[in-house]
């Protein structure tokens, strides 16, 4: 199985400064399609986990532009520019590229 | 839009089985793969299994394999999740999502307790 790992767990930010989290993958994410497929979703208190970002930099539908995603192989990375009160949860990184579809431990963003 | 409504969770003994059900509307069901994902209590997300569009291929996490089964009826616009052998490890909000992880149900719960 593909271990996919986040760093920090936690990461209190304070409003308007910018995030970044990071996830590595135990192996390439690379499908033999060509295809890279890692996505990010974030999951708010109480609430499903919602995607954010597919194939590694794609927003998805109604994504503010604050996020982004970048990487390739096995290390990812998705930013938020400029945090907002409404980006409190938890981010996780997870892969499709191989059954079973994985995802990372999940990462904390919380307000100082 | 997208709606996906899980139903059928509940509380259940260990060794025994639930079903699971999420109906789908807002879009063509019949074109679509699905996955279940389960959450602990304060944990994070378990891929749990998937199935294709049209029912033909299906996967299952190894810690569930062999106990749940995952079906689906696309005259129906409904995903399911049959749950047998049920541990108490099997205890967690289960979602379904639709093929890409774009779209998730709001989760129904299972509680596994004596």
């Amino acid at each position: 199985d593909i271990v996919m790992t986040q760093t920090p767990l936690s990461s209190p930010v304070t409003l308007g400064q910018p995030a970044s989290i990071s996830c590595r993958s135990s192996q390439s994410l690379v499908h033999s399609d060509g295809n890279t497929y890692l996505s990010w979703l974030q999951q708010r208190p109480g609430q499903p986990p919602r995607l954010l970002i597919y194939k590694i930099s794609n927003r998805f539908s109604g994504v503010p532009d604050r996020f982004s995603g970048s990487g390739a192989g096995t290390d990812f990375t998705l930013k938020i520019s400029r945090v907002e009160a409404e980006d409190v949860g938890v981010y996780y990184c997870t892969q499709a590229t191989q059954f079973p579809y994985t995802f990372g431990q999940g990462t904390k963003l919380e307000i100082k | 839009q997208v709606q996906l409504v899980e139903s059928g969770g509940g509380v259940v003994q260990p060794g025994g089985s639930l079903r699971l059900s999420c109906a789908a509307s807002g879009f063509t069901f019949s074109s679509y793969g699905f996955h279940w994902v389960r959450q602990s209590p304060g944990k994070g997300l378990e891929w749990v299994a998937f199935i294709r569009f049209d029912g033909s291929a299906t996967c299952y996490a190894d810690s569930v394999k062999g106990r749940f089964t995952i079906s689906r009826d696309n005259s129906k616009n409904t995903l399911y999740l049959q749950m047998n052998s049920l541990r108490d490890e099997d205890t967690a909000v289960y979602y379904c999502a639709k093929e890409g992880v774009d779209y998730w149900g709001q989760g129904t719960l299972v509680t596994v307790s004596p």
